[in-house]
């Protein structure tokens, strides 16, 4: 398995602009997870899946943000409109069990909305 | 739902000195206590775990302890080297959550 796949690597966008990332976890993974990482804040859950529904949004931080798993082999973040404050490099992590084994995280996505 | 916190959030030290990073959680349902390290520009990757049954656990020069009535866990790293250099996680999981410490950035000096 490639592991888990984010795409794009790197996204920059203007402010008001709809970003979607985009996420392919490992297969075979029942879990699948959304973290933000920056600086000030660490990494922090914006929201997580158990067999493509969604479990605990309590980390999405606004309306902006919306993240869909239509399948088991692909999920999306959407923010929009996106704003400055929303860059930030966001991980996806996929385990195949919550409690007992590693999460494995995809390379990141880099956003900049300028 | 869970609350990791983890300390220091930089530390220092010369090569060949020893690290301890220390994490403290909230939920005792936690059982599962994964560390991360995450290199400049990379994704975090598992060094080590523990589980709940399981008060020490150690691979070549990383190992970790759990206090699981303190609810409080370490890392330790002895005999640094340079490529030790990175952010290091904690993370604590029940069956419905994991949630990650805010980071300790390592810097061994050479």
């Amino acid at each position: 398995d490639a592991g888990v796949i984010q795409s794009p690597r790197h996204e920059v966008t203007e402010m008001g602009q709809e970003v979607t990332l985009r996420c392919k976890p490992i297969s075979g993974h029942d879990y699948l997870f959304w973290y933000r990482q920056t600086m000030m804040r660490g990494l922090e859950l914006l929201i997580y899946f158990n067999n493509n529904v969604p479990i605990d949004d309590s980390g999405m931080p606004e309306d902006r943000f919306s993240a869909k798993m239509p399948n088991a082999s692909f999920s999306t973040l959407k923010i929009q409109p996106s704003e400055p404050r929303d860059s930030a490099v966001y991980f996806c992590a996929s385990t195949p069990v919550l409690g007992t084994d590693e999460a494995f995280f995809g390379q990141g996505t880099r956003l900049t909305v300028v | 739902g869970e609350n990791v916190e983890q300390h220091p959030s930089t530390l220092s030290v010369q090569e060949g000195d020893s690290a301890v990073i220390k994490c403290t959680y909230s939920d005792s349902a936690s059982n599962y206590f994964p560390w991360y390290k995450q290199e400049l520009g990379k994704r975090p990757q598992l060094i080590i775990d523990i589980r709940s049954n399981v008060g020490e656990k150690k691979d070549q020069r990383i190992a970790v302890t759990l206090n699981k009535t303190a609810k409080h866990f370490s890392l330790h790293i002895t005999e640094t080297q340079p490529e030790d250099s990175a952010v290091y996680f904690c993370a604590a999981t029940t069956g419905n959550d994991m949630r990650f410490g805010a980071g300790t950035r390592l810097t061994v000096k050479p």
